[in-house]
């Protein structure tokens, strides 16, 4: 069984350039989960999609991040304009949903901003 | 909102030698505590996990305890190996498909 998927691996742009990330969960995985890591730090949440709902978006700054699963499936998360202080790793992450917990991680979307 | 503390950042151990692990959490509503393993560049993996009707949990050389009324729980690895260096994380939940709350990590280096 594939893993979670996350592309692409490493993106490097200027400052107030746009970017996005792409992840497709886990075959069958309802909850999807978008992270941020920063370095030397775990893995902070930006949003969680119950299929495609947004059932917790309360840490994402909608000023200038947005987010989308608009078939349950696939997700994209944007940045736009980009800062220097957003240069992180972005993990997404799914689970089964209906009472099971275990979350599994894709390997992260490395982001450097200039 | 949840806040969970990781205790120490860093740990040192001869290969052989057993490491301990410490968080805390806030929240008294939590009840799903998973221990994941990152190595550098990698994504988080599951190593065990407990709920909070579980005092204690064992896989292998893996252990966690859980006290619930004092709010703490702890990853026991015995007989470390080197492949054991990595970054440990805890982390805490209200369970079902909420969204984990994590510590600051741990960087474990086993020293053959």
């Amino acid at each position: 069984e594939a893993g979670v998927v996350q592309s692409p691996r490493y993106k490097i742009i200027e400052k107030k350039q746009p970017v996005a990330f792409w992840c497709n969960p886990i075959s069958g995985h309802n909850t999807l989960y978008w992270y941020l890591q920063n370095l030397g730090q775990g893995p902070e949440l930006l949003i969680r999609y119950e299929n495609e709902e947004a059932v917790d978006d309360s840490q994402l700054p909608k000023d200038r991040f947005s987010a989308e699963r608009l078939k349950g499936v696939d997700s994209t998360l944007k940045i736009q304009p980009a800062e220097l202080g957003d240069s992180a790793v972005y993990l997404c992450a799914s689970s089964p949903g209906s009472g099971r917990e275990t979350q599994y991680f894709g390997p992260g979307t490395r982001l450097l901003v200039l | 909102g949840e806040n969970v503390e990781q205790h120490p950042s860093t740990l040192s151990v001869q290969e052989g030698d057993s490491a301990v692990i410490k968080c805390t959490y806030s929240d008294s509503a939590s009840n799903y505590f998973p221990w994941y393993k990152q190595e550098l560049g990698k994504r988080p993996q599951l190593i065990i996990d407990i709920r909070s009707n579980v005092g204690e949990k064992k896989d292998q050389r893996i252990a966690v305890t859980l006290n619930k009324t004092a709010k703490h729980f702890s990853l026991h690895i015995t007989e470390t190996q080197p492949e054991d260096s990595a970054v440990y994380f805890c982390a805490a939940s209200l369970g079902g498909a909420n969204n984990l709350f994590f510590g600051t990590g741990t960087r474990l280096t086993v020293i053959p």
